[in-house]
């Protein structure tokens, strides 16, 4: 069965800090990838995706993951993370293209201004 | 505008009264899901339809009941509600069948069961 494990439960950090949210997966065959972002009492926004081609991949806000298949991880990264980036971060995957989409419990990031 | 729509945003009922969440989606796609999100638990898939009147139990049925009668419609239904209930639900729907695609997701009803 489909499993995502997001290490960190919550992260604390400084304006202009770098940020690595860490994302592993089991599934043992062709996997879509995805980070979702859920602001204070809002709904889901899509971060960033990956289906196949070159591994590192960008999404809005300056974000951008890697996929690295040997080690089944999918890990968010950010430069440079601003106050306006304190959210929930999800971490999904979905089995092949037509599988369900299964969520990590999430990663609360909290940006200290 | 493409949606995924769901209602209502915010419901406070008392155990064992029947509701209904509605979700609808304008995009003529075939999969739709429910998911509850819980403090430390993430989303959690309730359950899923690939089509019209095909549905499928995720990982936490237990008390829900779905029906899938026109694809654009996929309401969650709530016969006994307990207090256990009481969290944010997502409708998501995707196509079918065409890869890389990605699932869109309504805004979420928050529910209290009291």
């Amino acid at each position: 069965a489909q499993s995502v494990s997001q290490h960190n439960h919550h992260v604390i950090l400084s304006e202009a800090a770098s940020l690595e949210l860490g994302c592993n997966y089991s599934y043992g065959g062709t996997v879509n990838l995805f980070w979702y972002v859920q602001y204070p009492g809002q709904h889901l926004q899509l971060l960033l995706k990956y289906f196949s081609g070159d591994p590192l991949v960008k999404g809005i806000k300056g974000f951008e993951a890697e996929f690295i298949k040997s080690k089944f991880s999918f890990n968010l990264r950010k430069p440079s993370v601003q106050w306006s980036d304190t959210a929930e971060y999800f971490c999904a995957v979905r089995g092949g293209s037509q599988g369900n989409l299964i969520f990590g419990k999430g990663t609360k990031l909290s940006v200290k201004p | 505008e493409a949606q995924v729509t769901q209602n209502p945003r915010y419901l406070i009922t008392v155990t064992g009264k029947k509701l209904t969440v509605t979700c609808s989606q304008n995009m003529n796609h075939e999969y739709m899901s429910w998911y509850r999100q819980d403090p430390g638990l993430g989303l959690r898939q309730i359950y899923y339809s690939m089509n019209v009147e095909v549905t499928d139990k995720g990982d936490v049925p237990e008390g829900y009941k779905v029906s899938r009668k026109e694809k654009r419609n996929f309401p969650l239904i709530l016969e006994s509600p307990s207090p256990n209930q009481t969290s944010l639900y997502f409708c998501a729907s995707r196509i079918v069948g065409v890869s890389n695609t990605e699932a869109f997701f309504g805004q979420g009803t928050r529910l209290t069961v009291v």
